[in-house]
């Protein structure tokens, strides 16, 4: 079993919808919980970043950790077409100094 | 502002040639990274240091080689690419938290083609 399972996508969403994408992690030593934004043809961006149980809200954007069921969650409110990007989740282990990221989603945002 | 800097942005490269992708950063960050990232793989880790003089290997470190002579500058060399190597590659950094890596920064990558 990988460390970090991310479903692949694509996912497609009219311009509007609420987005939700998730990954799943097998390790319970893990501790720091990140999601990142890949624009096509650029490096990723760090667009969550939170170490405990619950949700974090950032303007359209919010992270949710589920530490006992192993599941981090991001949700996209009033998604626009330049939501469209690949994220990734990228987890840490405390003192790893390693990130573990998942695959990737690939989300496209339809006017 | 630059962040991190990587050259090539791309390269074709015949198999059994040698490389070295170059990676600078002005922000002054103790860790840096190098990542591949491939088409149904996600990034993987390749090498990385944590502060200059020192270097690690991550989960993909077989070909290629790593050296952090000062706190800027982290080179990734393939001695002798080979066709699986394909990919593009990203350099990132970050300044490390107590207990963590804290947020990385990216390059925007070197698309590597080995033929």
């Amino acid at each position: 079993q990988k460390e970090v399972e991310q479903d692949p996508g694509p996912l497609s969403v009219p311009e509007g919808a609420i987005v939700s994408l998730n990954c799943t992690y097998s390790n319970s030593a893990f501790q720091y919980f990140m999601w990142y934004r890949q624009y096509s043809r650029k490096g990723p961006e760090l667009l969550m970043y939170t170490y405990s149980s619950g949700n974090k809200e950032d303007g359209r954007f919010t992270a949710q950790v589920d530490k006992s069921s192993k599941y981090i969650s991001l949700f996209i409110r009033d998604s626009q077409p330049s939501d469209s990007a690949t994220y990734l989740c990228a987890i840490e282990g405390a003192g790893s100094y390693q990130l573990t990221f998942g695959k990737g989603t690939k989300l496209s945002v339809i006017p | 502002i630059a962040g991190i800097t990587q050259a090539p942005t791309s390269q074709i490269l015949a198999a059994g040639r040698r490389m070295t992708l170059r990676c600078t950063q002005d922000m002054r960050h103790n860790a840096m990274y190098w990542y591949r990232q491939d088409l149904g793989l996600g990034l993987r880790l390749i090498h990385y240091s944590n502060t200059a003089g020192t270097t690690g290997k991550g989960e993909v470190p077989d070909g290629y080689s790593v050296s952090r002579a000062n706190t800027d500058d982290f080179p990734l060399t393939l001695a002798s690419a080979v066709p699986s190597q394909t990919s593009v590659y990203f350099c990132a950094s970050s300044s490390l938290l107590r207990g963590g890596t804290g947020e990385l920064f990216f390059g925007e990558g070197s698309r590597l083609t080995v033929l």
